[in-house]
């Protein structure tokens, strides 16, 4: 079964608009971190955020903040006031196992394609 | 700071030639991951390490791929003999110990070619 799925091959917004991007998710482990990755048309791969599993708040970090609904098991990107820097790949991950007892390794999804229209 | 830094950015080979990509990662990061990114598979971990010593390598394909680290700062993924299916973006990634659980840094990848 998949670990990370993310159901949008391809979005396309407006700018300005906020726009959300999908990632659901599948672990039975009780500790999980789930991450957002941006990937532009250079191709480097640029940390967005970070949401771990026992966090109580979502996560937020400038105009990207991270709808986490654990029931539900979904992580999804919310980008607020998208700009036209924003069109990228777009890649939510998932580590399973506490930090603390070294658990490092990252499953991505396949990405969704983001456009934003002028 | 610098990030990390990968060599070379772009490669281009004949099938049955030796390959070897280099990474260097950021200064005081205790792990080190080597990623590949292709179209039909995505990003998928090939191995990493802590502290200089493999941790996981079960993403790596086959025995044709082999990594190693020296030391702290220098890490090498080798393909012998390299194959077309190998065409790939490689990424190096590093992240600050404990807190990788919640950020790694990636490099700017190599983009290999097997002709």
């Amino acid at each position: 079964a998949q670990k990370i799925t993310q159901t949008q091959p391809g979005m396309f917004v407006q700018e300005k608009e906020a726009v959300t991007l999908d990632c659901t998710y599948d672990t039975s482990d009780p500790s999980y971190g789930l991450f957002w990755y941006k990937q532009p048309s250079s191709g480097e791969m640029i940390f967005l955020i970070y949401q771990g599993s026992y966090d109580q708040q979502n996560a937020t970090e400038g105009r990207y903040s991270l709808n986490f609904q654990k029931a539900r098991k979904s992580a999804n990107l919310v980008i607020s006031a998208s700009q036209l820097g924003d069109s990228a790949m777009y890649f939510c991950a998932m580590r399973e196992g506490f930090i603390i007892q070294g658990a490092q390794k990252l499953v991505f999804g396949q990405g969704t394609r983001l456009t934003i229209n002028p | 700071d610098a990030g990390v830094i990968q060599s070379p950015r772009h490669e281009v080979t004949e099938m049955g030639q030796e390959v070897t990509l280099r990474c260097k990662p950021i200064s005081g990061h205790d792990y080190l991951f080597w990623y590949r990114q292709t179209m039909m598979r995505g990003l998928e971990l090939l191995i990493y390490f802590n502290n200089n010593v493999p941790i996981d390598d079960s993403g790596m394909p086959e025995d044709r791929f082999s990594a190693k680290m020296p030391n702290a700062s220098f890490s090498t993924l080798k393909i012998q003999p390299s194959e077309p299916r190998d065409s790939a973006v490689y990424f190096c990634a590093s992240s600050p110990g404990l807190a990788g659980g919640k950020t790694q840094y990636f490099g700017p990848g190599t983009r290999l070619l097997v002709l």
